[in-house]
């Protein structure tokens, strides 16, 4: 069974500098694996997600994320923060093949600065 | 159009009684989930319902019952309510192929006094 790790439930950053958002997955079998993003008081929506072929994945609002089995790992990434980013980040994992019902991380909760 | 509806938005109601929260996805899939999330923002898979039958039920008390009358629609009846059921509770939508993604609604509050 597989279950994912956010590493930070809040991070600060300032308008303009690197995001790094730490997800870290737990893995018997290839996972799929998917970011979040909720804002106050609304659904999840999806930023992007990786299944198979290429480990560098792109996604909405200028966010990408790289899936390295050898880390086990799947970090958020976004080269400059803007305000309207501020939102809670949940990556998640589908825990066993067969089975598509999502097993999120813990979230973590992303401050952007002035 | 909204993909993915619920009704109602907020709920308050008393311990004890009854109350169902309907979702609606107009996308053309054929899964659909209930996910609740608690106070700390931990969201859980409740149900899971591929063409109306059920295929996920997580350790949830026979108080909540999933009705799917077919599969644009996945209902929530909660019987019984208590202060612990208080939540806010998600439905999604998908594809049958595993590596789709989910869709969200908008979540429904639960208050429960």
């Amino acid at each position: 069974a597989q279950s994912v790790t956010q590493l930070g439930s809040h991070v600060s950053v300032s308008e303009g500098a690197l995001v790094l958002l730490r997800c870290n997955y737990s893995s018997s079998v290839p996972p799929y694996l998917f970011w979040y993003v909720q804002y106050p008081n609304q659904g999840l929506q999806l930023l992007l997600k990786y299944t198979t072929g290429a480990t560098l994945v792109k996604g909405i609002n200028g966010f990408e994320a790289e899936f390295k089995k050898s880390e086990t790992s799947f970090h958020l990434t976004k080269p400059s923060a803007h305000m309207s980013d501020a939102a809670e980040y949940f990556c998640a994992v589908i825990r066993q093949p067969g089975r598509r019902a999502l097993t999120f991380g813990s979230g973590t909760r992303l401050q952007v600065q002035p | 159009d909204t993909a993915v509806s619920q009704t109602p938005k907020y709920l308050v109601t008393q311990m004890g009684n009854d109350k169902s929260i309907k979702c609606e996805q107009n996308l053309g899939h054929d899964t659909m989930y209930w996910y609740k999330q608690d106070s700390k923002k931990f969201l859980k898979i409740m149900f899971s319902y591929n063409n109306k039958e059920l295929i996920i039920n997580e350790t949830v008390p026979n108080r909540f019952s999933p009705k799917s009358p077919d599969k644009a629609h996945l209902n929530l009846h909660i019987n019984s309510l208590e202060l612990g059921d208080s939540a806010v509770y998600f439905c999604a939508s998908s594809q049958a192929a595993q590596g789709s993604g989910q869709y969200f609604g908008p979540g429904t509050r639960l208050t429960v006094t």
